[in-house]
Order: C-alpha cells, then sequence, then structure tokens
C-alpha cells in the first residue's frame, strides 16, 4: 500500500489567494482526519470524516476554511482566503475503526504551506 | 474533553544513555494512548499504542511504555538511545471507543549527542 498521499508536499502562496490541499487515504480505511501542526500549538485536530460524513468540525479555525470528502478516496482542505497566520505543516490521517476498535492513525507526509 | 500534557519540550542526551518522556493525559472516560514519532520533514509514525491488557507496552525501535492509571501517566522510555533516535515524540490520547480522533500533547524533542 502506497500509504496516505497528500499533495502538494510544498506551496507557497500569497496573502488572499485560495489554496487547496489534497489527500489520498489508504484504501479501505474509512476514517480520515486533517491536523495541522505549528510550532505554538502544536499538532491540532480540524475536522474527521467517518465514512465520507463529516463528525467533528469544531477544531476548524474559522469559515475561511472548509474540508470535503467527496469519496472514500478523496479528501481536500480548502483555506479561502488565505492569510499569514494560516502557514502550518497539515497533515492528512486516515485509520481503520475496526482495528481494535481503536484509532490507529496512519499519517501522510504532511503539506507545508506559507503564506506571505 | 480529554487533553495530553508532555512535560518536557526538549530532551537532550548522549548516545548509549537512557531516556525517559513523560506524558499525562487527563480525561473522564477510559482511554487508548500512543506515542507517536516524528522524523525531520517527515509525517508521524507510531511507536507503540496501550489499549488494553498489560500496563507495559513495548514498541518499536527498542522504546517502551508504561500505563500507569492512577496517575494518569504513559510515559516513554528507552534504556539505550542512539543518535538516530534524535525526533520529535508525541503522546496522544484518545476516548475509549471506534471512531474518536486522537488530541495529541504539544511533543518532546529528543536530541542524541555523540
Amino acid at each position: 500500500d502506497a500509504g496516505v498521499i497528500q499533495s502538494p508536499r510544498h506551496e507557497v502562496t500569497e496573502m488572499g489567494q485560495e489554496v487547496t490541499l489534497r489527500c489520498k487515504p489508504i484504501s479501505g480505511h474509512d476514517y480520515l482526519f486533517w491536523y495541522r501542526q505549528t510550532m505554538m500549538r502544536g499538532l491540532e485536530l480540524l475536522i474527521y470524516f467517518n465514512n465520507n460524513v463529516p463528525i467533528d468540525d469544531s477544531g476548524m479555525p474559522e469559515d475561511r476554511f472548509s474540508a470535503k470528502m467527496p469519496n472514500a478516496s478523496f479528501s481536500t482542505l480548502k483555506i479561502q482566503p488565505s492569510e499569514p497566520r494560516d502557514s502550518a505543516v497539515y497533515f492528512c490521517a486516515s485509520s481503520l475503526s475496526r482495528l481494535a476498535g481503536a484509532n490507529v492513525l496512519t499519517f501522510g507526509a504532511g503539506s507545508r504551506l506559507t503564506v506571505l | 474533553a480529554q487533553s495530553v500534557t508532555q512535560l518536557d519540550s526538549q530532551v537532550p542526551v548522549f548516545e548509549e544513555a537512557p531516556v525517559e518522556l513523560r506524558c499525562n493525559y487527563s480525561s473522564s472516560v477510559s482511554v487508548y494512548l500512543f506515542w507517536y514519532v516524528q522524523y525531520p520533514n517527515q509525517g508521524l509514525q507510531l511507536l507503540l499504542k496501550y489499549l488494553s491488557g498489560s500496563t507495559l507496552v513495548k514498541g518499536i525501535n527498542g522504546f517502551e511504555a508504561e500505563f500507569n492509571k492512577s496517575q494518569t501517566s504513559f510515559h516513554l522510555r528507552k534504556p539505550s538511545v542512539h543518535i538516530s533516535d534524535t525526533a520529535e515524540y508525541f503522546c496522544a490520547v484518545s476516548e475509549f471507543q471506534a471512531g474518536t480522533a486522537l488530541i495529541f500533547g504539544k511533543g518532546t524533542t529528543l536530541s542524541v549527542s555523540s
């Protein structure tokens, strides 16, 4: 298995631009998570899905952020408009809930976003 | 809601020395506990997990952790570290049911020098 695949790995954009981050989870996994990592706040859960349905989006910072999962093999995290404080590494992770009833997450390599 | 506190943000050690990275959690319900490792410019990898059973859990690369319910702790240990263990280590907790998200601590940077 290729693991969790994220794109782009690096994105540099200017304030006000739209940013779209993409994630392909491991085939067969039924949970998908988006996390954001910064030096100041560590790893923050933004949103997660179960069977393509958003379960908890309370971590999404504000209305500029949105996430979708149109099918079991693809998810996007969109920021519009982007701001310099959105600069961070964004991780996608997936898991199979039937694994001992616990969420053992497999992480992607991350998308490093820099907003100038 | 659960929370995780990693008591040390940085731990410098010499090669072949023992190390302990401390983690305390808070939750009103039973939990699962995890340690993940992040090498530079990479995603997180699972080191070990406690789901149930024996409170001493062994993971990859010679790491182990002990679940202490009374002290709500899940400290990570290794008897002899290598340069290659230099990385950031994250403790995480999730509630005792399938489908709940992991909540992570802020991480501990382990720096191993010769």
